[in-house]
């Protein structure tokens, strides 16, 4: 798998776009990016991912950059309910290696 | 999206005994399952792949001796803790691919927490 640095921790307020940025530099050109996330004592949830389009769904966008070297995911307007570990994830076919990822906290 | 249970939710054990935890896939067929442990505060760490009707394949430094898995329909793949001991206290997920899709999304469960006293 092609390493993920990821900030350890964020702060965000309640009703802001929270973005989440990671970085890739290693990718190849078959390898997708992948964001989970993991509420305290519960299994990782899929959130989205991508390969090199720009990509958005009910719970987030994924913006990632021309050279595929990193990516941002963006919670467009975040809740208390949205704290969690995020995990911004880059595999092919093989199997699924959880890095860190980003504790991302909401503040009221 | 697809949903992935497991059993139990939690579970106290002494130590010396064998512990297992169940995972299904509900609504759609996984051709691959995978079971995860994560210790308090660390990342979730891959312990094993198992496909439907074949042997598990364990990652690096996990015993298959000690940790069994058995897939042995395309819903339910089962993890044995045997000979449990306090160090094997854990949380333990697991997740499923469904078969025929085009990517590699897995979806996984709410994991199972194990005490071994």
């Amino acid at each position: 798998d092609a390493k993920t640095t990821q900030p350890t921790s964020m702060d965000c307020a309640e009703g802001r776009a929270a973005n989440l940025p990671c970085n890739h530099s290693t990718i190849s050109g078959n390898e997708y990016v992948y964001w989970y996330r993991q509420i305290h004592s519960q299994g990782p949830q899929y959130i989205i991912h991508g390969l090199k389009n720009n990509e958005t769904n009910e719970m987030a966008s994924l913006i990632i950059t021309e050279d595929r070297k990193s990516s941002t995911l963006i919670l467009p307007h975040a809740t208390l309910r949205d704290t969690a570990v995020y995990y911004c994830i880059v595999k092919g076919n093989e199997k699924l290696t959880f890095g860190t990822g980003t504790r991302l906290t909401i503040i009221p | 999206g697809a949903v992935v249970s497991q059993h139990p939710s939690w579970v106290i054990c002494k130590s010396g005994t064998s512990v297992k935890i169940e995972c299904r896939s509900l609504d759609f067929q996984a051709t691959t399952m995978f079971w995860y442990r994560q210790f308090p505060k660390q990342s979730l760490m891959l312990m094993a792949t198992s496909n439907e009707g074949s042997k598990a394949t364990y990652e690096q430094g996990v015993e298959k001796d000690k940790f069994l898995i058995n897939h042995a329909s395309l819903t339910l793949s089962t993890l044995t803790v045997t000979s449990a001991h306090p160090e094997d206290s854990s949380f333990y997920i697991c997740s499923a691919r469904e078969l025929g899709t085009t990517y590699n999304e897995q979806f996984f469960g709410p994991g199972t927490r194990l005490t071994v006293l």
